[in-house]
């Protein structure tokens, strides 16, 4: 089955920027997402990138792909203390399937 | 607004006492799933609903039901929940064709 990796721990300064990486082994999944979950709720959609692009940016948040190296990564630009969350990276297919990573736990210092 | 509704959002049972867990969507979207997931672990799937197709993980153990009556509501039942079932549970919605999976706010479910 698909594996999505994740480190589980990040921590940074307010203002500075901060770099979750991802892994995965399924170079056929279509989609590429990252998920923010806050305490004690559910998953918020942040970005998604297609399989077909190395780059997206929305606002704050730039997304890249790695195809070759089966690498996705979230940089968040000025990062804040409600920027605190769980992120998790997930991969998914034309066919409605997704695979989570275990989350990666963003702690940001003010 | 449009949303997955998860009801309720704290659920307490007892070794091997039946429960229901629900989830109701305004989104109108034929896809809904059911995810478990425990502490400091990746969302797990448990199974989805293509419209009224039932489509189930291989992995998912059998004490794990479900049922959609239709296209708003969909509910988990664990016909006897163990220790190891105690996790959160969030049910999410999708749109065929797009694959972006709205989640609901999730039921913590803890079993004594």
């Amino acid at each position: 089955g698909e594996d999505v990796e994740q480190s589980l721990f990040l921590s940074v300064r307010e203002g500075d920027s901060s770099v979750i990486n991802c892994t995965y082994t399924d170079s056929s999944s279509t989609y590429l997402y990252w998920y923010k979950q806050e305490p004690g709720a559910g998953l918020q959609l942040l970005t998604y990138i297609f399989s077909n692009m190395d780059m997206k940016q929305d606002q704050r948040l730039t997304v890249l792909l790695n195809k070759k190296d089966k690498h996705l990564s979230l940089r968040i630009a000025d990062t804040q203390t409600g920027d605190s969350a769980i992120y998790f990276c997930a991969v998914g297919w034309s066919n409605n399937d997704m695979r989570f990573g275990a989350g990666t736990r963003l702690t940001v210092k003010p | 607004d449009a949303m997955v509704i998860q009801n309720p959002r704290y659920q307490v049972t007892q070794f091997g006492k039946p429960v229901t867990l629900s989830c109701s969507q305004t989104l109108n979207h034929n896809v809904m799933y059911w995810y478990q997931q425990k502490s400091s672990q990746a969302p797990k799937l448990l199974f989805h609903y293509y419209d009224k197709d039932f489509n189930n993980e291989a992995d998912t153990p059998d004490n794990f039901q479900s049922r959609r009556p239709n296209t708003s509501f969909c509910f988990l039942d664990i016909r006897s929940p163990g220790l190891g079932d105690a996790a959160m549970y969030l049910c999410a919605t999708s749109r065929v064709g797009t694959n972006e999976q709205f989640f609901g706010p999730g039921t913590r479910l803890t079993v004594l």
